[in-house]
């Protein structure tokens, strides 16, 4: 089966400029998570959706990161204004469901804000 | 909110002995707990996981045991080849919120 699909790979911008990462996930899966992983640390949820509900967005800095999944399939995430400190690689990933369910990540985009 | 600490940060082992990494989580609800490994550059992989409901779980050369009690969970990689080198990371999800919380990581090096 085709996997969690991310673009861009990569992105570098200068900082206070806005970005936008976009996912798609594996066909069928309820749940899509966006994480933020900054180097050496493990990844970080940023928000959680559930079709296009989002169940958990606490740890989503709500001033400059917005997400959606209108039609509960694709995703997109932005960042506007960007900070130096967003600097990370930013992974999406789908399971079937939530709770007790397998997550399968996407190759991710690696944000380099300078 | 949950949080799971993880040790060690980095394991250094000869090829064909045995690794043990360590995870505790402060959330009594969590009760799914996978364990991924992430080669470098690339996505973190599923390995193992374990439910609240069973103690342990093999899957060939790879165990993972859970203690709901003292809210701990292990990983352990036996005969550890030189391809096991990645960072591993133990993550626990609540099952009141249903938010996955990772550990921080451990990147385990494995000596030909």
């Amino acid at each position: 089966e085709a996997g969690v699909a991310q673009s861009p790979r990569y992105k570098i911008i200068e900082k206070r400029q806005s970005v936008a990462f976009w996912c798609n996930p594996i066909s069928g899966h309820a749940t899509l998570y966006w994480y933020q992983q900054i180097l050496g640390q493990g990844p970080k949820l940023l928000i959680q959706f559930q079709n296009n509900g989002v169940v958990d967005d606490s740890q989503l800095p709500k001033d400059r990161f917005s997400a959606e999944r209108l039609k509960g399939v694709d995703s997109t995430l932005k960042i506007q204004p960007a900070k130096l400190e967003d600097s990370a690689v930013y992974l999406c990933a789908s399971s079937l469901g939530i709770g007790e369910t397998e997550a399968f990540f996407g190759q991710g985009t690696r944000l380099t804000v300078v | 909110g949950e949080n799971v600490e993880q040790h060690p940060s980095t394991l250094s082992v000869q090829e064909g002995d045995s690794a043990v990494i360590k995870c505790t989580y402060s959330d009594s609800a969590s009760n799914y707990f996978p364990w991924y490994k992430q080669e470098l550059g690339k996505r973190p992989q599923l390995i193992i996981d374990i439910r609240s409901n069973v103690g342990e779980k093999k899957d060939q050369r790879i165990a993972v045991t859970l203690n709901k009690t003292a809210k701990h969970f292990s990983l352990h990689i036996t005969e550890t080849q030189p391809e096991d080198s990645a960072v591993y990371f133990c993550a626990a999800t609540s099952g009141g919120s249903y938010i996955p919380t990772f550990g921080r990581g451990t990147s385990l090096i494995v000596h030909p």
